[in-house]
């Protein structure tokens, strides 16, 4: 499955409301997480099965189902330039979208 | 709480190998399904390994499969990458990540901080 994101980079404002698209090749149902990863750091899980993970700001929020999702973040901090991956696990072989960068302006 | 570090990583020649161990802790380890995912310099994430709670189901991608083994230590709450005939293209940060499969909540639910392996004469 393959699993095409975008856009590839980002350039938004402190206070803007953000959308990342992740689209899939055939239907994932909700299997689909959301990682944020910023600069030499591990990734950090943020939502799967269109929930948020334990902890992660009500500012992110994941949508969608069957064949397209989103990622949204309703008021950018400045804590949120980093990279953003989704990934689904509806088959093997588990497959991540290209990456989102999001930068502040 | 939960800590997996990585080990093992280093410079290693073409056609060389290199086993990767990750160590557990903060964790019912033998309770969880783990995987190895990688990230080649600048790029995105690769996910290329899975192994079951028990051990007893592993899943590779296309791109290692016959090159590299999965396996786990319950005992030593620990996750081992054998790699074998190592390409250029298999440069790359080699994270270790509870979690993984297919189905509900099957994301990689926590990661280690990775270690780099290079394959360079």
């Amino acid at each position: 499955i393959q699993m095409t994101q975008s856009p590839s980079t980002l350039s938004a404002s402190v206070g803007d409301r953000v959308t990342i698209t992740c689209r899939a090749s055939q239907s994932i149902t909700n299997y689909l997480a959301w990682y944020q990863q910023r600069p030499g750091k591990a990734p950090k899980l943020l939502i799967y099965d269109a929930s948020r993970e334990s902890g992660v700001p009500s500012r992110f929020r994941g949508s969608g189902s069957g064949t397209e999702f989103t990622l949204t973040i309703s008021s950018l901090q400045p804590d949120d330039s980093a990279t953003y991956f989704c990934q689904q696990y509806s088959s093997f072989s588990l497959t991540f979208g290209g990456g989102t960068k999001v930068e502040i302006k | 709480e939960v800590q997996l570090l990585e080990s093992g990583g280093g410079l290693v020649q073409p056609g060389g190998s290199l086993r990767l161990s990750c160590a557990a802790s903060g964790l019912t380890f033998s309770r969880y399904a783990m995987s190895w995912v990688r990230q080649a310099p600048g790029k995105g994430l690769e996910w290329f390994s899975y192994i079951s709670d028990e051990g007893g189901s592993t899943h590779y991608a296309d791109s290692v499969r016959g090159r590299f083994t999965i396996s786990r230590d319950n005992s030593k709450d620990t996750l081992f990458l054998q790699m074998s005939s190592l390409r250029a293209e298999d440069t790359a940060i080699y994270y270790c990540a509870k979690g993984g499969g297919v189905g509900a909540a099957a994301r990689f639910e926590f990661w280690g901080q990775g270690t780099l392996v290079t394959v360079s004469s």
